[in-house]
């Protein structure tokens, strides 16, 4: 059974301080992908990564950074956390290639930044 | 600015009724076109679309891809509380790894 865990369910942080998700896959997908999601506006991309310490950026990187040191795990930083980054944020991975082929979700982090 | 509409965005239906779910979308260079039902945890693929196979069906779920019309229905029959849930379409295209989801269309069918 495949399978994408991340590190939280729900988080609650402060204005200002820096914040790590994780996201550990078991399935040997190369690609891991961040999104976050919010009503009416659906999943976004945040960044991306097609192999180990590769990131490309996705539709809305601002204020964030991610880290792919090894294969199975793709991090998504806030450097900063503000406000406007309480969202729901989804992690995925597929494997290759990207076309045509599924993505399999983690259950999602709930983060709330007051 | 490619982009990926559902409608509608919110949907509420009796046990037994049957809904039609739509997608369309504006992307350069598709390629393929996902659905995926989403509760209260991570969403879960249902179908993929492409040129190649525009119709698939599974159990009480059907999907169509209308290439001309650049649209995507996603019809479920004999509805029941269990698919009440989030209904994800999105789209794949050959320019790049990039998925493009749309907002979503949320259903909830009452017993």
């Amino acid at each position: 059974d495949v399978k994408v865990t991340q590190s939280s369910r729900y988080l609650v942080k402060r204005t200002g301080e820096k914040v790590f998700l994780e996201c550990v896959q078991d399935m040997d997908h190369e690609n891991m992908f961040w999104y976050r999601q919010d009503p009416g506006l659906g999943l976004r991309l945040i960044y991306f990564s097609y192999d180990v310490k590769m990131k490309e950026k996705g539709d809305i990187p601002e204020g964030y950074s991610v880290s792919r040191e090894k294969k199975e795990r793709f991090s998504l930083i806030l450097e900063s956390a503000s406000t406007n980054q309480t969202s729901m944020y989804l992690c995925a991975s597929s494997s290759p290639p990207v076309m045509n082929t599924e993505a399999f979700f983690g259950q999602g982090t709930r983060l709330t930044v007051v | 600015e490619d982009k990926v509409v559902q409608s509608p965005l919110s949907l509420v239906v009796h046990e037994g009724d049957t809904v039609t779910l739509n997608c369309s979308y504006e992307v350069t260079n598709f390629r393929s076109l996902l659905w995926y039902k989403q509760e209260k945890k991570a969403p879960t693929f249902l179908f993929m679309l492409t040129s190649s196979g525009i119709e698939k069906k599974s159990g009480r779920l059907s999907s169509i891809l209308d290439k001309k019309e650049l649209s995507s229905i996603l019809n479920i029959t004999a509805t029941q509380t269990g698919d009440s849930a989030i209904y994800l379409c999105a789209v794949i295209n050959t320019g790049g790894f990039k998925t493009i989801f749309g907002a979503g269309t949320r259903l909830f069918v009452k017993a």
